[in-house]
């Protein structure tokens, strides 16, 4: 099956900095790429759609300014979370989709642990 | 449908049996429907989906059925194994809606030896 893969897999930082997420789908060509956002014993948040050569539509009540999403190719999109605090401590897991539009063709990948101290 | 508080729903089973797992959607139009599992820090895993002009889908050792008309999903197991423990989300989609998916709760299903 197709795959995505996310780099880093698990990133620290301090609070203030800023961290970029990748994710890359390696043997499929990504026409859209979503975001999501997990906290400890809880589902899947969707934060974003990112298109690529568009903007990324975002979902109410994420802030666009603070995590940045850029998919300027067709394998690669990136979100980086600004100014990162503690309470940005997640598990962020992006997915790709192909251009088929059918829901089952999206493809998950294996997720980031974020620690902000 | 979102997931509030702190504690998934958890389902234990003994190897060999029998689960069922419940889901209830939040949106009556969606017409779309997946079952996800999620292993420990990993990303969802695709497992078998279904239609809203279905009400049952088999696939290998597992089955989905769909009550619309409740607005309820269960996925069934046929003699689980300790590689299904897992945590498990229904999701729901409406197509022509940027293909969004909407994840339930989930539940931890654990399988005892």
């Amino acid at each position: 099956g197709a795959v995505v893969s996310q780099h880093p897999s698990r990133v620290i930082c301090k609070s203030g900095t800023s961290v970029k997420i990748e994710c890359r789908s390696l043997d499929f060509q990504a026409t859209t790429m979503f975001w999501y956002r997990q906290f400890p014993k809880q589902s899947l948040m969707l934060m974003a759609t990112s298109n690529e050569g568009s903007k990324a539509t975002y979902e109410q009540g994420v802030e666009k300014d603070k995590f940045l999403i850029n998919h300027a190719s067709l394998t690669l999109s990136t979100l980086t979370v600004t100014s990162a605090h503690p309470e940005d401590s997640s598990f962020y897991i992006c997915s790709a989709m192909t251009g088929t539009g059918i829901a089952e063709t999206q493809y998950f990948g294996p997720g980031t642990r974020l620690l902000v101290l | 449908g979102e997931s509030v508080g702190l504690h998934l729903p958890t389902l234990s089973v003994q190897e060999g049996d029998n689960s069922i797992i419940n889901c209830a959607y939040s949106n009556s139009a969606s017409d779309y429907f997946i079952w996800y599992k999620q292993e420990s820090g990993k990303g969802p895993q695709f497992i078998i989906d279904i239609r809203s002009n279905m009400d049952k889908r088999q696939g290998q050792r597992v089955t989905v059925l769909l009550n619309k008309t409740v607005k309820h999903l269960s996925l069934q197991i046929a003699a689980t194994q300790p590689g299904d423990s897992a945590v498990y989300f229904c999701a729901e989609i409406l197509t022509g809606g940027g293909n969004k998916l909407t994840f339930g709760t989930g539940t931890q299903l654990k399988v005892e030896l």
